[in-house]
């Protein structure tokens, strides 16, 4: 499969515990996506990278939550002393872009969290 | 920031009929509209796309209108078919570096 693939696709863990997630993207995108989706709702942004930079980061994202792309390739997502209101599908996304128009996003399969 | 409003938020239409969704936004600087189709449990994934610059684009049974004046853009898939059957998403461009503002959805259940 040579889409965008996600690590681990299910995680339960206690409130308070630390958890890390992985994203793997398409091969030579240079653009990077983080969203959350929460049922009934559709992904919201999170934070995104172009190559290593991180560029932005949502209010969504507190303090304890921090991604890295260190080589500009994968992606992690890290969030820490997790809370039971960060139960939610974790989604990476990324595209190729060379220029000024916008192109498609793919989407990852998603990390699916549970804080109990 | 950028606002996206999507009507209905679900939709049951018998097969062979057509389905629209409609969504509003509220920059007006935004210039790309993706629609994702999300099957339960399932990633999203892009059907199809407009730009600004064009007021209509079609892809077989699916296509989406884009009023600019008005801010909004609709999806219409016509001759349902129960693989229709998902959730389906409109999203615009919220920034210039490609961040998607999703609308919250609608639920399209297509019944034989």
């Amino acid at each position: 499969d040579t889409g965008v693939s996600q690590d681990p696709r299910h995680k339960i863990t206690k409130r308070g515990q630390n958890v890390t997630f992985r994203c793997d993207p398409i091969s030579e995108h240079n653009r990077l996506y983080w969203y959350r989706q929460t049922l009934g709702q559709g992904p919201e942004f999170l934070t995104y990278f172009q190559n290593e930079a991180q560029l932005e980061k949502s209010r969504l994202l507190s303090d304890r939550f921090s991604a890295e792309r260190p080589k500009g390739s994968f992606s992690t997502l890290e969030i820490q002393r997790t809370e039971q209101g960060d139960s939610a599908m974790y989604l990476c996304a990324s595209s190729l872009v060379a220029g000024t128009e916008y192109v498609e996003q793919y989407f990852g399969p998603g990390t699916r969290l549970t804080v109990t | 920031g950028e606002n996206v409003e999507q009507h209905p938020s679900t939709l049951s239409v018998q097969e062979g009929d057509s389905a629209v969704i409609k969504c509003t936004y509220s920059d007006s600087a935004s210039n790309y509209f993706p629609w994702y189709k999300q099957e339960l449990g399932k990633r999203p994934q892009l059907i199809i796309d407009i730009r600004s610059n064009v007021g209509e684009k079609k892809d077989q049974r699916i296509a989406v209108t884009l009023n600019k004046t008005a801010k909004h853009f609709s999806l219409h898939i016509t001759e349902t078919q129960p693989e229709d059957s998902a959730v389906y998403f409109c999203a615009a461009i919220a920034d210039s570096w490609g961040k998607l503002q999703f609308g919250a959805g609608t639920q399209v259940v297509v019944t034989p």
